[in-house]
């Protein structure tokens, strides 16, 4: 497809398991980011790689969360031991350029942990 | 640090009715503004931006206007329509280092017919 696509859209899981969610940018776009956003709230910056590196990770809560973009194109975030504090949708997104703030948005990977 | 404020909804309006949504940011520097819009079912989707003081964003209608003077970015439509009906995000892209966006809250928007 033309989007973002996220994947799974829906995942629920029980408190100390691993997830991971996985993201498909826009073909072409060199910027990824992950956003958080619990409900109520507007998103909240995880991560963005600039082609495979991460460039800034400081919005990672802890060490419990990483992010993978092994060829610069499908990322993953994976979360270890999850707790029930982690239950939100997580949001990935593309741009073309990292610097413009256009971002373009999947639908979100819904997490709930049990 | 960076930033955005907008006022708290759920708003509620009638079709046709004048809208306006206040965001304010922090002024640090002069940080690029935008309008990020989520309907019902999708992702959030950029709806209008300002990179600099004085600049008008304008999409679908709605406009706004970057005040540097009042910090301020205010979305504005003067007559909404049912498809307007979505969650409305205001934010800034941070400066110094690493250009990421930060959003406010957001403002659900429901208008009745």
């Amino acid at each position: 497809g033309a989007g973002v696509s996220q994947t799974p859209s829906n995942k629920v899981t029980e408190k100390g398991k691993y997830v991971e969610l996985r993201c498909d940018p826009i073909s072409g776009h060199t910027a990824l980011y992950w956003y958080r956003q619990s409900l109520g709230q507007g998103p909240e910056f995880l991560i963005y790689f600039q082609g495979t590196g991460a460039a800034d990770d400081s919005g990672l809560p802890n060490d419990r969360f990483f992010a993978v973009r092994p060829e610069g194109s499908v990322s993953t975030l994976k979360i270890q031991r999850t707790e029930r504090g982690d239950s939100a949708v997580y949001l990935c997104a593309s741009s073309l350029n990292w610097l413009t703030g256009e971002l373009f948005f999947g639908e979100g990977s819904r997490l709930t942990v049990l | 640090g960076d930033s955005v404020t907008q006022m708290e909804g759920p708003v509620t309006l009638s079709e046709e009715a004048f809208l306006t949504i206040n965001c304010t940011y922090t002024a640090t520097g002069y940080p690029s503004l935008f309008w990020y819009v989520q309907y019902p079912g999708e992702g959030l989707q950029l709806l209008l931006k300002a990179t600099k003081a004085d600049d008008k964003g304008s999409n679908k209608g709605f406009e706004a206007t970057y005040r540097k003077e009042t910090t301020s970015f205010h979305l504005e439509k003067g007559s909404v329509q049912v498809s307007d009906s979505a969650v409305y995000f205001c934010a800034r892209l941070t400066q110094g280092g690493s250009e990421k966006l930060v959003f406010g809250k957001g403002t659900k928007l429901t208008v009745n017919p």
